[in-house]
């Protein structure tokens, strides 16, 4: 069955740390994409990245980098440099065709607190 | 303006009662989703809709109904509302023409719903 784990449940950081955030996936399917979103204490659901199963190059954006290795189902979020404002739930999701639409599956969820 | 508004932001309601949350997005996407987060399970889907005639139910569906009034706009409804209903309720939407796997979809900044 298709599954997405986030095995962090809660990480705690001082600011300036770095910070790796674990994403594993199920899927049977050849061709899929993952997604990282972030859900800051306000509560909307924010759009940080998609990738395809056939890219399996290592995507950076500023303090933000994803790592996705298919020989081990990972897609690993690193924040370099953590900030305050990166305190947020962190959720990875796998998108598998099912119906002709696009079923997202969520982790449960990685809950990031960087202190001052 | 935000691209996908959800109203109202908050609702408190009591047992038996009927309420509609309700989604509007001025993005253009053709495809509308409704998901209900549950502390520690993510999110999971209620209702899809692929255009105005086109609606299916998703995997907790039991309890709920929608009505997608236009293209831009999706409904919600509670019929009689019972306290394990209380969740945080996100609409989202997503573009056909990128592609079924490729969509991204794109959340409303989510209604907290009480259940008294």
């Amino acid at each position: 069955a298709q599954k997405v784990t986030q095995a962090q449940t809660e990480i705690s950081v001082v600011e300036k740390e770095d910070v790796t955030l674990d994403c594993v996936y199920e899927t049977r399917d050849t061709t899929y994409y993952l997604f990282w979103y972030k859900q800051p204490p306000s509560g909307e659901l924010v759009f940080l990245i998609r990738r395809n199963s056939f890219d399996e190059q290592n995507e950076i954006s500023g303090r933000y980098s994803w790592n996705f290795q298919k020989s081990t189902s990972s897609f690993n979020f690193t924040i370099t440099a953590s900030q305050v404002v990166d305190s947020a739930v962190y959720f990875c999701a796998l998108s598998e065709a099912r119906g002709g639409y696009n079923k997202l599956i969520f982790g449960a969820g990685t809950r990031l607190a960087v202190h001052p | 303006d935000a691209d996908v508004t959800q109203t109202p932001r908050n609702r408190i309601t009591k047992t038996g009662k009927r309420i509609m949350l309700e989604c509007s997005q001025t993005k253009g996407h053709d495809r509308m989703y409704w998901y209900r987060q549950d502390p520690g399970l993510g999110l999971r889907l209620i209702y899809y809709s692929f255009d105005v005639k086109d609606i299916n139910k998703g995997e907790i569906s039991d309890g709920y109904s929608v009505s997608r009034q236009a293209q831009a706009k999706f409904s919600l409804s509670l019929e009689s509302a019972i306290p394990n209903q209380t969740a945080l309720y996100f609409c989202a939407t997503s573009d056909s023409g990128t592609g079924v796997l490729g969509e991204t979809q794109y959340f409303g900044p989510g209604t907290r719903l009480l259940v008294l």
